[in-house]
């Protein structure tokens, strides 16, 4: 069974970039899509983009301007970088696997909290 | 931009059926996935394409869409199923292709 685990700063400053990784363990990220998903605390769960192993991707609009997603086969690992977090960027980040062509995303990550703040 | 609508919350007595509804614009032509969600844990996919269910989910959880309206039903309703519960659609409908959540419902077990 393929299991997903986030890590990264857990507190941010305003402006700067979140920068956060996704490690797979059990599976090779090869050959599947992977996605990146939200929730601010007490709120509910926002999409942000899904990268498939060969490096394509693609964003939700109305992140699309701050977000990168990306791979690295070598490493079995998922990265996530948003740009000029505000603290409307205050959530648990969770990895998952899959997003593509309408399949559901199964697994997830247990997720992490990234806290924007000065 | 598609939007889901969902009750914000449903209560149910145990032993009794939960029906949690997510409203979307002819929403019987888009594929429905449902994910449970307890305090301080991620999503767990419970029903997949409008009706699938995921090896190690009860039999308890079924799925139904058609119309505007999509159903995810909990037969015979345990404490342990106390939990948020999102419904998921992908929106191709829109210059902008994406993955649509609804506001989610808690599911109260009385």
């Amino acid at each position: 069974q393929v299991q997903l685990q986030e890590s990264g700063p857990g507190l941010v400053k305003p402006s700067e970039t979140l920068s956060l990784t996704c490690t797979v363990s059990g599976g090779s990220i090869s050959s599947y899509y992977w996605s990146w998903i939200r929730q601010p605390p007490g709120k509910g769960l926002e999409w942000i983009g899904y990268v498939y192993y060969s490096g394509s991707t693609n964003y939700n609009p109305s992140l699309k301007s701050r977000v990168t997603i990306s791979v690295d086969t070598s490493k079995n690992q998922i990265s996530l970088k948003l740009s000029s977090v505000t603290a409307a960027d205050t959530a648990v980040y969770y990895c998952a696997s899959g997003g593509y062509n309408w399949n559901p995303f199964d697994p997830w990550g247990q997720g992490t909290l990234v806290t924007v703040s000065s | 931009s598609y939007v889901l609508t969902q009750p914000p919350s449903v209560s149910v007595a145990p032993g009794k059926t939960a029906r949690i509804t997510c409203g979307g614009n002819n929403i019987g032509s888009k594929s429905v996935h449902w994910y449970q969600q307890k305090p301080g844990q991620a999503p767990v996919l419970v029903i997949y394409y409008d009706s699938d269910r995921p090896s190690g989910i009860p039999e308890r959880f079924s799925g139904s869409n058609s119309g505007n309206t999509a159903t995810l039903t909990i037969s015979r309703v345990e404490a342990g199923d106390e939990a948020d519960y999102y419904c998921q659609v992908w929106d191709s409908s829109s210059d902008h292709p994406n993955w649509v959540f609804g506001g989610g419902t808690k599911l109260t077990v009385l």
